[in-house]
Formats: C-alpha cells, sequence, structure tokens
C-alpha cells in the first residue's frame, strides 16, 4: 500500500517570506517516482517536479527547490521569497516506477496564501 | 488548446439521477486515468485504461460508477442513481503511457459535481 502525508493543512506567509511545505511517503515498492503538483483556485493541476528514487540530488528552479532524502521517506518543497501568485494548494503524489498504469496516490495538500 | 478537455465544467444533479463525464484526452495519449477529489482533499484514483482496456477499476467506490472508452480516446465517466456522497470534482489525466520513459499525467480542469 502506498500513502502520502501532507501534515500540514494550511500556511499562511507574507509575501518575500520563505516557506517549506512537508511531504513524508510510504511505500513498499523499492522504485518509485514523487511529484508536486499545484492546483490554483482554477482547479487545473499544474506539474512542478518528478523526482524518481534513484535520484536523491536537491533540485533548484528558480525560486523552488525540493529536498528529497529517501532515508527518512521525505519529499520537502521550498519557495523562497514567497509570492501572491505562489497562492494555492500544493499536493505531493507517489506513483510506482514502471508499471502500466501508474496511478498517483496524493496526499491531502497544503493550502497556501501568500499575503501581499 | 491540446491539452486534457473535460465537459460539462460543471453538473449538478438531484439525487437519484444518472450523470455522465466526458473527458477528452490529449490526442495520441495511450494512457487515461480518473480520479474524484473531494473537497479539502486530494485526489484519489478511481479507474485506468489503456486504449480501450480498463486495466483497473479498483477505485470505484461503487457499481453505480461506470467507466468506459470504446475507441481509446474519449472517455465518459457515468454514475448511476447518484447519491450526495458522489459530490466532489472529478479529474481527468492523460498521458503517453509505456512508450514514454516518464508517463507524466496532464491533468484536465475537472468536472464539479454536485448532488442535491
Amino acid at each position: 500500500a502506498q500513502k502520502v502525508t501532507q501534515a500540514q493543512t494550511e500556511i499562511s506567509v507574507v509575501e518575500k517570506e520563505d516557506v517549506t511545505l512537508d511531504c513524508v511517503y510510504e511505500t513498499r515498492d523499492t522504485t518509485y517516482y514523487l511529484f508536486w503538483y499545484k492546483q490554483p483556485p482554477s482547479g487545473e493541476l499544474v506539474f512542478l517536479i518528478r523526482r524518481n528514487s534513484f535520484d536523491e540530488q536537491n533540485e533548484i528552479s528558480g525560486r523552488y527547490s525540493w529536498n528529497f532524502q529517501k532515508s527518512t521517506s521525505s519529499f520537502n518543497f521550498t519557495i523562497t521569497a514567497s509570492q501572491v501568485v505562489d497562492s494555492a494548494v500544493y499536493f505531493c503524489a507517489l506513483s510506482p516506477l514502471g508499471n502500466a498504469g501508474n496511478m498517483l496516490t496524493f496526499g491531502g495538500g497544503t493550502r497556501l496564501m501568500v499575503k501581499p | 488548446g491540446a491539452g486534457v478537455s473535460q465537459s460539462p465544467r460543471y453538473k449538478v444533479a438531484k439525487r437519484g439521477q444518472d450523470v455522465a463525464l466526458r473527458c477528452d484526452p490529449i490526442s495520441g495519449h495511450v494512457s487515461l486515468f480518473w480520479y474524484q477529489q473531494a473537497l479539502g482533499q486530494g485526489p484519489e484514483f478511481l479507474t485506468y485504461f489503456q486504449n480501450e482496456a480498463q486495466l483497473d477499476k479498483s477505485g470505484l467506490p461503487s457499481d453505480r460508477f461506470f467507466a468506459e472508452r470504446p475507441e481509446g480516446s474519449v472517455s465518459t465517466l457515468k454514475i448511476q442513481r447518484t447519491q450526495q456522497e458522489d459530490s466532489a470534482v472529478y479529474l481527468c489525466a492523460s498521458s503517453l503511457g509505456d512508450f514514454s520513459p516518464y508517463n507524466e499525467q496532464f491533468f484536465g480542469p475537472g468536472t464539479r459535481l454536485t448532488v442535491l
């Protein structure tokens, strides 16, 4: 069975603050993918990043960075210098690697509110 | 646009009515997924198609839920005798399938179903 936990249901920050969204996962698979998606008020899920379980190298993309630690089964997401446009619900997700029908298992989401 | 489209975007049904939700995947995408997202929660897997074959329907909550993809392109999710607990956003996603090394899923905007 697979499980993704996002313990923070809601975070509120003031613009330009840094914020970290936590994600902890459980899986019996030895190989898997981890994802982050953004869901703005319009409702469409926007893909942000995918990591495979072989690659624990952290990644930075502009103001976004991700910290994957297999030892603690965590895949945390940091937004540096947050902006109002970052306000959305963010989902962490997990899927098996290499299977047909690699369904995504999502966490419950973290609602981020960035105030001006 | 070349993205995943869903119709209708909003549907209000009286309890006991049947509804049909449509998904148009990205052209050429082999895999198609349906997810259910209850208010304030993460999406949950319902069912998966590879071309016209429904390979996994383990997430369908009851036998009132039925999905089809007869020609391997457009898919319809049908809910019979709707109940209030069926109220949710129904998300469709498509991916290239096994031909893609990453099987990234692209999501549609969803159909928000409200059962009165």
